[in-house]
C-alpha cells in the first residue's frame, strides 16, 4: 500500500457528463500529481499541485481542471467527456519537489481510477 | 524536449534468472531523477527504483538494481532471480524540473513475462 488514496475506484458514465475523481496524497506530502493512462497514448503527466498552487501542467485538456485543498487532498474535474476520455486516471505524491542535495522527490502512486465513458 | 525509449515490447525471461530491461532518455537539464515502476494486471504503479542524475554509484534495491551510464544516457533496470510475481509492465521515467515544477514522463514500457 503506497498510502496513497484514490476515490471511486471504478467510474462508469455516459459521454457529456462530468464526474471528479478524488485524491488523497501520503501523510505528509505536498505535491500531487495527476497522470492519465491510456491505451493509445500510455501514461501521460496531467498537472501537479504543491501546497495548494499549481506547479506544472503537461497533456491536459481545457475540459478538465484540477484543485488542491488546504487539507492537501486533490479532486480533478473532467467535463463533456467524450469516449476517448476512458482511461485509468492515477494520482500521486511526494513530500516535496526536491530533496536535500537537489535529488528529485520519489512520486507514490495511487491505485487509480478506472473511468468508461459509454 | 524530454524523451524517455523503452525498444523492448515484451520480454520472456527463465525463473531464476535475470533480466534487464532496456531505458534511454534524453534531456539537456543536468538535474533529473530517474525512475522505475512495475505495473502488474491489477493496474496499480509500484515504485521500484530511483537515480539521481548526481549520483556516483548505481541504485540498488533488493534484485533491482539500475544501470545507470550517464554518457550514454542509458539507465536499464536488472532484476536477479526472477520470480514468477515479477511478471508486470515496467515503465522507466524521467523527472526534471526546477521552480518551474517537476513534469515526468513516462516510457511506453515493456512487458515481462516469467516463465516456470
Amino acid at each position: 500500500d503506497s498510502g496513497v488514496t484514490q476515490t471511486p475506484k471504478h467510474l462508469i458514465t455516459a459521454t457529456g457528463q462530468r464526474v471528479t475523481l478524488r485524491c488523497s496524497p501520503r501523510s505528509g506530502d505536498l505535491s500531487v500529481y495527476w497522470y492519465q493512462q491510456s491505451l493509445d497514448q500510455g501514461l501521460q503527466f496531467l498537472i501537479q499541485y504543491y501546497n495548494g498552487e499549481e506547479r506544472a501542467k503537461g497533456n491536459i485538456l481545457e475540459r478538465f481542471s484540477a484543485q488542491q485543498f488546504p487539507d492537501l487532498h486533490s479532486e480533478l474535474n473532467l467535463s463533456s467527456l467524450e469516449l476517448g476520455d476512458s482511461a485509468l486516471y492515477f494520482c500521486a505524491s511526494s513530500p516535496h519537489e526536491r530533496l536535500a542535495g537537489g535529488q528529485v522527490a520519489i512520486q507514490y502512486f495511487g491505485a487509480g481510477t478506472r473511468l468508461s465513458v459509454l | 524536449a524530454q524523451k524517455i525509449t523503452q525498444t523492448q515490447p515484451g520480454m520472456f525471461v527463465q525463473e531464476k534468472e535475470a533480466v534487464t530491461l532496456d531505458c534511454t532518455y534524453d534531456t539537456s537539464d543536468p538535474s533529473y531523477g530517474l525512475f522505475w515502476y512495475k505495473q502488474p494486471s491489477s493496474g496499480e504503479m509500484i515504485f521500484l527504483i530511483y537515480q539521481g542524475s548526481y549520483d556516483q554509484q548505481n541504485a540498488t534495491e533488493g534484485r533491482y538494481s539500475l544501470n545507470f551510464q550517464k554518457a550514454r544516457k542509458s539507465a536499464n533496470l536488472v532484476i536477479s532471480a526472477s520470480q514468477l510475481g515479477d511478471s508486470a509492465m515496467y515503465f522507466c521515467a524521467m523527472r526534471e524540473g526546477n521552480t518551474g515544477g517537476f513534469k515526468t514522463i513516462f516510457g511506453a514500457g515493456t512487458r515481462l513475462f516469467v516463465k516456470a
